[in-house]
């Protein structure tokens, strides 16, 4: 099984400045016939289910803000806030789908503050 | 586009079992594999397994040996998770997912599952 890790597990940041979740993976997620990164992250508020806002690794689904971006491959990964709005506060996750079991991260929750 | 409309709420009684549903649309059902996964208040994202609509093949994660059944009725394009032998810390939201040709992820809205 692929242990994800994100760091840190909370962040507090003021409104406008940068948000930076780190997400490392105990295996390789980078499939070479295709050079994907088989990485998503999430964006989940209380009472909702999550929200895709990237996938592999860094393309982002439509309608998500440009704030947001992803980054990484191989094992590590980040997501970034560039512009921390109050509609930002949630917990964030990244998951594997390179293998079964899909495997998520920790979760980060994203607070004002 | 790919749309996961999942059944409603249950409450169930520990040893009961519970079947949910998630009918797709958007998409051709037996294109994409269904997983499901799960959450427990307050507390992360938890994978319970897979099934290929085309087949009906299965796969899951260890820790629901012999209590996860995972079905699916093409003509109604809806997948089914029965989980069996319920006990208190089953009780979660539980989610279907498909995962479709662009890789990017669609979820279901969840059911919440209330064992007590």
């Amino acid at each position: 099984e692929i242990v994800m890790t994100q760091s840190p597990d909370s962040l507090a940041v003021s409104l406008g400045e940068k948000a930076t979740i780190n997400c490392r993976s105990s295996q390789n997620v980078l499939y070479s016939s295709n050079n994907k990164n088989y990485i998503v992250w999430y964006q989940q508020k209380p009472g909702q289910p999550p929200k895709l806002l990237f996938y592999w690794a860094s393309t982002r689904e439509s309608g998500v803000p440009d704030r947001f971006s992803g980054s990484g491959s191989g094992t590590d990964f980040t997501l970034t806030i560039s512009s921390l709005q109050a509609e930002d506060v949630a917990v964030y996750y990244c998951q594997q789908h390179y293998i079964t079991p899909w495997t998520f991260g920790q979760g980060t929750q994203v607070e004002i503050k | 586009q790919v749309q996961l409309v999942q059944s409603g709420a249950e409450v169930k009684k520990p040893g009961a079992s519970v079947k949910v549903s998630c009918k797709a649309s958007g998409y051709s059902f037996t294109t994409f594999d269904i997983h499901w996964v799960r959450q427990a208040t307050g507390q992360g994202l938890e994978w319970m397994g897979w099934m290929n609509p085309n087949s009906g093949h299965t796969g899951h994660a260890q820790r629901f040996q012999g209590r996860l059944t995972m079905t699916r009725n093409t003509s109604m394009t809806t997948a089914y998770m029965e989980l069996s032998s319920l006990r208190s810390d089953d009780t979660a939201v539980y989610y279907c997912t498909c995962r479709y040709a662009t890789g990017a992820i669609a979820w279901g809205q969840g059911t919440l599952v209330t064992v007590s």
